[in-house]
């Protein structure tokens, strides 16, 4: 079945600095990819939407400037967590399909990076 | 997007069959009810969709209302590894970009 892997799955890291996390379709080509903010206790919170070969669509509220994202290829997306701040740790989560069949493809999940800014 | 209501908590015994509810009452005649769930600290897991059938998978049964209105996810025999956040979300056909709820925290007892 598809897969979404997701790299690192765990990175600590010091206030200031940047933070690259990958997401890549493992057996499948993937247009679109979204990025997803989970808080402890929380649900996940939709961050943007990487489209291949254009610019992200970022939701309301989340700063571009902060969270980088290119989607160079039709499998590899990158959120880049710029200047990280203590309030930025979380468990961040990447989610592709491969194209739709006629049942209508489901969303596949990375497994997902817990990023602790010290 | 329709949104869906579920109860914030359930428990279940183990061994017995776990009935998940989920009302999503304004959805539209395009939009597919998918199940996913997430085990702690891990990446949301696809379960099984439907659009007006019951569906059945080696997983779980779904279980939607004539009317559309809700619908039932169904484990058959719970274990403690089903113990997870479970999460009932519509989408149009095609439609990539989901949003989740709060979804229903299920306890599976021993």
């Amino acid at each position: 079945g598809a897969v979404v892997s997701q790299h690192p799955s765990r990175v600590i890291c010091k206030s200031g600095t940047s933070v690259k996390i990958e997401c890549r379709s493992l057996d499948f080509q993937a247009t679109t990819m979204f990025w997803y903010r989970q808080f402890p206790k929380q649900s996940l919170m939709l961050m943007a939407t990487s489209n291949e070969g254009s610019k992200a669509t970022y939701e309301q509220g989340v700063e571009k400037d902060k969270f980088l994202i290119n989607h160079a290829s039709l499998t590899l997306s990158t959120l880049t967590v710029t200047s990280a701040h203590p309030e930025d740790s979380s468990f961040y989560i990447c989610s592709a399909t491969p194209p739709s069949g006629p049942n209508n493809s489901p969303l596949h999940f990375g497994n997902g990076t817990r990023l602790t800014v010290t | 997007d329709a949104k869906t209501t579920q109860p914030p908590s359930m428990d279940c015994a183990e061994g017995r069959a776990a009935n998940l509810p989920c009302n999503h009452s304004t959805i539209s005649g395009n939009e597919y009810v998918y199940w996913y769930r997430q085990i702690h600290s891990q990446g949301p897991q696809y379960i099984i969709h439907g659009l007006k059938n019951n569906e059945t998978n080696e997983m779980a049964s779904l279980i939607i209302t004539e009317d559309r209105k809700s619908s039932t996810l169904i484990l058959p025999h719970a274990t403690l590894r089903d113990t997870a956040v479970y999460y009932c979300i519509v989408v149009p056909g095609g439609y990539q970009k989901v949003t989740f709820g709060t979804g229903t925290k299920l306890q599976v007892i021993p």
